[in-house]
């Protein structure tokens, strides 16, 4: 069984603070992407990253898919309240691949 | 911004009944996909379907789900004699090509 481990888990910081959430798996993914989910919702896009290597930016949001594309971290920089949420990766196992594998997810908890 | 669109948002159901959950997927956009989330658990995949047949379809799809696409803007997911294990949130999700995706509100299935 393919696995997407995320961790932490839970992560609770103060605004302002910097994180990383990091997704691990011992297989390789042609693409990852990285989501995030409010309560009752579904999963937003968050970014799509397919190089082994590529580092991507969102504002504060900074993404990498690790060399190997067997891991991928997501770091917040300056973390606002507003950033509040359950963050996924999820990976394609092969190109073109339809079926999506998700991570445990980190819920992060930003305090004003 | 168009989005993917679920109806209903909630549905209650008795064991053994059929159900089916609707979706109105982007306009211009050719892969459909179904996942459901198990409260407390993973976002897991269902199926995915391109050019009017299923493309890939996991172990969690069995003979009691089916999809369809019966008309040009509708994609639905039947359940065809609901079991107690079958109550989780059911998330459509769309994209004009792997790897991206775009996922919907969410329909709460609830067996009793």
């Amino acid at each position: 069984t393919q696995l997407l481990e995320q961790s932490p888990q839970f992560l609770s910081i103060q605004e302002g603070e910097n994180l990383t959430v990091y997704c691990n798996s011992s297989s390789v993914f042609s693409s990852l992407q990285w989501y995030r989910q409010e309560p009752g919702e579904g999963p937003v896009l968050l970014v799509t990253v397919v190089t082994g290597g590529e580092v991507k930016k969102l504002k504060r949001l900074t993404f990498q898919f690790g060399d190997a594309r067997k891991d991928s971290s997501l770091h917040i920089t300056a973390a606002q309240p507003g950033d509040t949420g359950l963050y996924l990766c999820a990976g394609a196992l092969n190109s073109g691949t339809y079926k999506y594998i998700f991570g445990t997810g980190t819920r992060l908890k930003v305090l004003a | 911004e168009p989005e993917v669109t679920q109806t209903p948002s909630h549905q209650v159901t008795q064991m053994g009944q059929e159900v089916i959950l609707r979706c109105v997927p982007i306009s211009n956009h050719l892969y459909f996909y179904w996942y459901r989330q198990i409260l407390g658990q993973k976002v897991e995949f269902l199926v995915s379907f391109y050019n009017n047949e299923i493309s890939e379809k996991s172990e969690i799809f069995d003979d009691q789900f089916s999809v369809e696409r019966p008309d040009g803007s509708n994609f639905t997911l039947k359940i065809r004699s609901t079991k107690l294990e079958d109550s989780a949130m059911y998330f459509c999700a769309s994209s004009v090509g792997p790897p991206t995706q775009y996922f919907g509100p969410g329909t709460r299935l609830l067996v009793l």
